[in-house]
């Protein structure tokens, strides 16, 4: 089962705007982590946000956290056509026995217009 | 330095058969994961490991699906009497982090396909 859920599920944008995604979970976790996936094959990791942080920035990319509603954004400022890929949310839990479990969304498709 | 491997990259195999998938993690990681990942969906959660034992193997479909770690390096992901529905793209991570739950490195999959 899917623990994320982003939104919007496909974002098509020119190049120089900015793009926003959503990422909505269920249960309490430990982190939140983005990943980005081009051509279906390999993710690479992006950043990761601690339960007990609000706001991470890592060059053009900014992520916040709100615990409270179960959610986080992702924020790619000025894109370029090189950023057109799958963007997906990942949480693992907090506490219990499967503390290292990374469970993942359903992705937003990200395309970039040059 | 080298990233994970996974091998083979591709493999076509009919209906009934037995497959074997094999994944090379970053030397020295500790906790090594498996995901599926079905065209147009997220990776889905098979099985992770802390060393040689599955800390987590909640995500494996049913008995026909088994993965072992036995030096706590490589793993291989075993597939019995395959099935059309088992095709799909399967993904291996390994993590720095010895319990899990930091970044994963993933490798760029195998992508099965029963016939």
């Amino acid at each position: 089962s899917q623990q994320g859920e982003e939104d919007p599920q496909a974002l098509s944008i020119q190049e120089g705007e900015n793009a926003t995604m959503n990422c909505s979970y269920k249960t309490s976790i430990n982190n939140l982590q983005w990943y980005r996936q081009n051509s279906g094959r390999g993710l690479v990791h992006l950043i990761l946000i601690r339960s007990n942080e609000r706001e991470k920035h890592s060059g053009r990319l900014r992520v916040t956290l709100d615990t409270s509603k179960k959610s986080s954004s992702l924020l790619i400022t000025a894109s370029r056509a090189a950023d057109t890929a799958s963007y997906f949310c990942a949480t693992t839990n907090a506490g219990g026995t499967s503390y290292g479990k990374l469970t993942f969304g359903q992705g937003t498709i990200l395309t970039v217009h040059p | 330095g080298a990233g994970v491997s996974q091998t083979p990259s591709n493999k076509v195999t009919e209906k009934g058969k037995y497959v074997e998938l094999r994944c090379d993690p970053i030397s020295g990681h500790t906790a090594l994961y498996w995901y599926r990942q079905s065209l147009g969906q997220g990776p889905e959660f098979l099985i992770y490991f802390q060393g040689t034992g599955a800390a987590d193997d909640s995500g494996l479909p049913n008995d026909r699906f088994f993965a072992v770690r036995p030096e706590g390096s490589v793993s291989t992901l075993k597939i019995q009497r395959t099935e059309r529905g088992d095709s799909a793209v399967y993904l291996c991570a390994s993590s720095s982090q010895p319990l899990g739950g930091g970044a994963l490195n993933f490798g760029p999959g195998t992508r099965l396909l029963v016939l």
